[in-house]
């Protein structure tokens, strides 16, 4: 089956500008996830959809991120402005999201990393 | 809150020798997964544990859940250089109606030749 598909693959831009990502995930998964990582650091979770409901956003700067799953299949993030501290990679990833079940894994796209200047 | 704890952050081994990783829950958790990323690459998914007590194997690897649910750990017998990466332990937990999920700082492990 194919993978997770993300969009750009890296981006450079300056500080205070806008960016735009998007994913999207295996056929057929009801849960995505967008995720920040910082070099060195595990992925922190910054907005779970169950279909096209948001689940988790607790870890969202909702002053500058916003994220939508409008027919609940693919998803885009944006930063708007960027700051500095925004550089990381962007993983997005889905799962089935079949509470407990064995399929209920998350499988992660290949991720955008982001550079602002 | 949530809490999760990932120890050790670093562990350097020679080849052959042996490693473990530990992640600990301030909760009772209802599954635990883990996960390896290669330097460069994206979190790949490596097992699922449900039980109380449950032990897997994939080969080299063997992942424990404790008896309370709230630990698990990894142990990876007589490394090789294609272990090298980090380790990460996500905790999935009921909130309301909601499946939440809070992940590790990651264990990386270096191994020499």
């Amino acid at each position: 089956e194919a993978g997770v598909a993300q969009s750009p693959r890296y981006k450079i831009i300056e500080k205070r500008q806008s960016v735009a990502f998007w994913c999207n995930p295996i056929s057929g998964h009801a849960t995505l996830y967008w995720y920040q990582q910082i070099l060195g650091q595990g992925p922190k979770l910054l907005i779970q959809f169950q279909n096209n409901g948001v689940v988790d956003d607790s870890q969202l700067p909702k002053d500058r991120f916003s994220a939508e799953r409008l027919k609940g299949v693919d998803s885009t993030l944006k930063i708007q402005p960027a700051k500095l501290e925004d550089s990381a990679v962007y993983l997005c990833a889905s799962s089935s999201g079949i509470y407990l079940s064995s399929t209920d894994t998350q499988y992660f796209g290949p991720g955008t990393r982001l550079t602002v200047l | 809150g949530q809490q999760v704890m990932q120890i050790p952050q670093y562990q350097h081994v020679q080849e052959g020798e042996d490693f473990t990783t530990y992640c600990n829950s301030s909760t009772t958790l209802s599954n635990i997964q883990w996960y390896k990323q290669r330097p460069g690459g994206h979190p790949v998914f490596l097992i699922q544990l449900v039980k109380s007590g449950e032990v897997k194997k994939q080969k080299r690897l063997t992942f424990q859940f404790g008896e309370a649910k709230k630990n698990s750990s990894l142990h990876i017998t007589a490394t090789q250089t294609t272990d090298v990466g980090t380790y990460f332990c996500a905790q999935r937990y009921k909130d309301g109606n909601n499946r939440k999920l809070i992940w590790g700082l990651g264990t990386s492990l270096a191994v020499n030749p």
